[in-house]
């Protein structure tokens, strides 16, 4: 597609609750990352993706988050038993290749509020 | 580690007034690459501006400028002649050629606020 497209841009859940958020990538673009962003801690790393392997997931804050990428594309951020701390908006960026050299592109992010 | 700092939380001017916002970063890495993003209220980030450690040479672009200084850690960002279409969250970022995983690390973000 045209750019980084994620899903939904807006998601209300019950604590306890499972939710998946979606990050469609540019086409041809090999490398994917998701971000957290909430109030407080600024913008933080969470997974780097390289094709379908995660060589970095060192930001996962906690064993209930866990995150896939099938096809090289379409990437799956699972947050299980939400808890209230999990709110924030959940950013995807993907690159061509090395974002530090091709630079990254950034979606809109998806606004998670558990409440 | 790498660390990025924005000390200037919230900036405030008038249009037509210049502003410069302050990034200072930290690495062990002599390879790095430094980043400014936008973030408007509809809350995507736009990418302005990339450098590379290597590259030392001021940059200007329309009412944009950085001033990249290895000497001391720094890579600024000065808004000329502020206009309100400018108000918006500034993020510093760094990404690390080794070690990193090829992820940007972004400084906390400053609020700048142009008001007519």
């Amino acid at each position: 597609g045209a750019g980084v497209s994620q899903s939904p841009s807006n998601k209300v859940t019950e604590k306890g609750k499972d939710v998946e958020l979606r990050c469609d990538p540019i086409s041809g673009h090999t490398a994917l990352y998701w971000y957290r962003q909430s109030l407080g801690q600024g913008l933080e790393f969470l997974i780097y993706f390289q094709g379908n392997s995660a060589p970095d997931k060192s930001g996962l804050p906690s064993d209930r988050f866990s995150a896939e990428r099938t096809g090289g594309s379409v990437s799956t951020l699972t947050i299980q038993r939400t808890q209230q701390e999990d709110s924030a908006v959940y950013l995807c960026a993907s690159s061509l290749v090395l974002g530090q050299v091709y630079g990254y592109t950034f979606g809109s992010g998806t606004r998670l509020t558990v409440v | 580690a790498q660390k990025v700092t924005q000390a200037q939380t919230e900036i405030s001017v008038v249009e037509k007034e210049d502003v410069t916002l302050d990034c200072v970063y930290e690495t062990r890495d002599t390879t790095y690459y430094l980043f400014w993003y936008k973030q408007p209220p509809s809350g995507e980030l736009v990418f302005l501006i990339r450098r590379n450690s290597f590259d030392e040479q001021n940059e200007i672009s329309g009412r944009y400028s950085w001033n990249f200084q290895k000497s001391t850690s720094s890579f600024n960002f000065t808004i000329t002649a502020s206009q309100v279409v400018d108000s918006a969250v500034y993020f510093c970022a760094l990404s690390e050629a080794s070690g990193g995983g090829n992820k940007l690390t972004f400084g906390t973000g400053t609020q700048l606020k142009v008001e007519l």
